[in-house]
């Protein structure tokens, strides 16, 4: 069964550092996704992304951070200069296309990003 | 502006026994309801979703969940509970009247734990 993957399962960096976390979605889909997890709170939703664009943002996704599909596979999330407050669980996810917009969003296993 | 909301941080239930998992939901429109499971160190799996039709709907690993319009709720059962159910579960919600491009609005989660 295909699956969302991502790369790294953990990282960690110094604050003020540029990150780059990466996600393989499911071949066909055509949604993206990135939601994050701070340790002890809920899921929170980042952005979407679908046709090479971003589609809809939270008060989250500031200037700092961006997103890229720079190839036919790979769906990435750069964090510009990394904050404490970014440490948390980042979670990719896709969705298969169709005519209708209530596809359930298939998640990967998360990047952990730590912010010393 | 959507919530989803989660009573119970923890379910203990003994193994054989039925379990339920509540949720309750608000959306300024309709609703697209789903549920997911997450096992430790994995990422989301999708368990099932409402979108319209029957209020009772069935999912994998056994797993249903009756949507309820005038109490808005979504409450997420087994009827009978295994060991391996031991997780934590998310309900999601997306209001398909809002404008929402697929963003998910999650509750925070409620602990799963079957006792042999």
């Amino acid at each position: 069964e295909p699956e969302v993957t991502q790369t790294p399962s953990h990282q960690v960096t110094q604050m003020g550092q540029e990150v780059i976390l990466r996600c393989v979605p499911i071949s066909n889909h055509l949604y993206f996704y990135w939601y994050r997890q701070i340790l002890g709170q809920k899921v929170e939703f980042l952005v979407s992304f679908y046709n090479n664009e971003i589609s809809e943002k939270s008060e989250i996704f500031d200037d700092q951070f961006s997103v890229e599909r720079p190839d036919g596979s790979n769906f990435t999330l750069k964090i510009r200069s990394t904050k404490l407050e970014d440490s948390a669980m980042y979670f990719c996810a896709s969705s298969r296309p169709s005519g209708e917009s209530y596809n359930e969003q298939f998640f990967g296993p998360g990047t952990r990003l730590t912010v010393l | 502006a959507q919530s989803v909301a989660q009573p119970e941080d923890q379910v203990n239930v003994a193994e054989g026994n039925p379990l339920t998992v509540k949720c309750t939901y608000s959306v300024s429109g309709n609703p697209y309801l789903f549920w997911y499971v997450q096992y430790p160190n994995r990422g989301l799996q999708f368990l099932l979703k409402y979108i319209t039709g029957d209020n009772l709907v069935k999912g994998s690993y056994g797993f249903e969940a009756e949507f309820n319009k005038s109490q808005t709720s979504f409450h997420l059962k087994k009827p009978s509970a295994l060991v391996s159910d031991s997780a934590l579960y998310f309900c999601a919600v997306r209001d398909i009247g809002g404008g929402s491009w697929g963003k998910l609005q999650f509750g925070a989660g409620t602990q799963v734990v079957v006792t042999p």
